[in-house]
């Protein structure tokens, strides 16, 4: 069984600022994907960025980047020069190597300040 | 990126009557499809899972009677309300995946219904 826990539910930014949004993760999977996904005001759902849980670099998406620590099972997203446009729910997920169900964190409401 | 389409955007009914909500992947072939359904600033919950050619698998506690699925295609799956009532409001969003294709890590996500029952 997979759970992600995102403890924030709220968190503010100021813009240009840097932001670090929080998520442990549990899996019985030996190989497994980890992603965050971004939720704005539209509704639609975006791919922020994805980790593979067999690589030991942390990806990296522009102004977007992970930090992944596997042993501790934590994959945080940091957002550097936030911009309005960040603003939105921000949700953590996993999937196993080999399955192709999601399971998806409750979400952080970001909010950004100009 | 892949493009999920989903039909109606908005769509409200009348307690009682069936809707159905169209999704649909318009440059991929999505051998599984997702329906999910979420409430205001929750997350999403699976509802079920749709293979095209073959039955659905619901989540456990959605009631199959209720919600409909059928992938009766490649790029086209459907979920059909069934005697709606004001509790199924809700957002429903769809997402499909293509196991064999260059990106299968990824699952690409529809725009949402949004349901409305009076």
């Amino acid at each position: 069984a997979q759970t992600v826990t995102q403890s924030q539910p709220e968190m503010s930014v100021q813009e240009a600022e840097t932001v670090t949004l929080s998520c442990t993760y549990d899996t019985s999977e030996s190989d497994y994907y980890l992603f965050w996904y971004k939720q704005p005001p539209s509704r639609q759902m975006i791919l922020v960025i994805r980790q593979e849980a067999y690589k030991q670099q942390n990806a990296t998406e522009n102004r977007f980047s992970v930090n992944f620590q596997k042993a501790a099972k934590s994959f945080s997203l940091k957002i550097s020069d936030s911009q309005l446009g960040d603003a939105a729910m921000y949700f953590c997920a996993t999937r196993g190597e080999y399955g192709n169900k999601l399971v998806f964190g409750a979400g952080t409401i970001l909010r950004v300040k100009s | 990126g892949a493009v999920v389409s989903q039909h109606p955007s908005r769509v409200i009914c009348k307690s009682g009557t069936s809707v159905k909500i169209e999704c649909r992947s318009l440059d991929f072939q999505a051998t599984t499809m997702f329906w999910y359904r979420q409430f205001p600033k929750q997350s999403l919950m699976l509802m079920a899972t749709s293979n095209e050619g073959s039955k659905a698998t619901y989540e456990q506690g959605v009631e199959k009677d209720k919600f409909l699925i059928n992938h009766a295609s490649l790029t086209l799956s459907t979920l059909t309300v069934t005697s709606a009532h004001p509790e199924d409001s809700s957002f429903y969003i769809c997402s499909a995946w293509n196991s064999g294709g260059p990106s299968s890590y990824e699952q690409y996500f529809g725009p949402g219904t949004r349901l409305t029952v009076t």
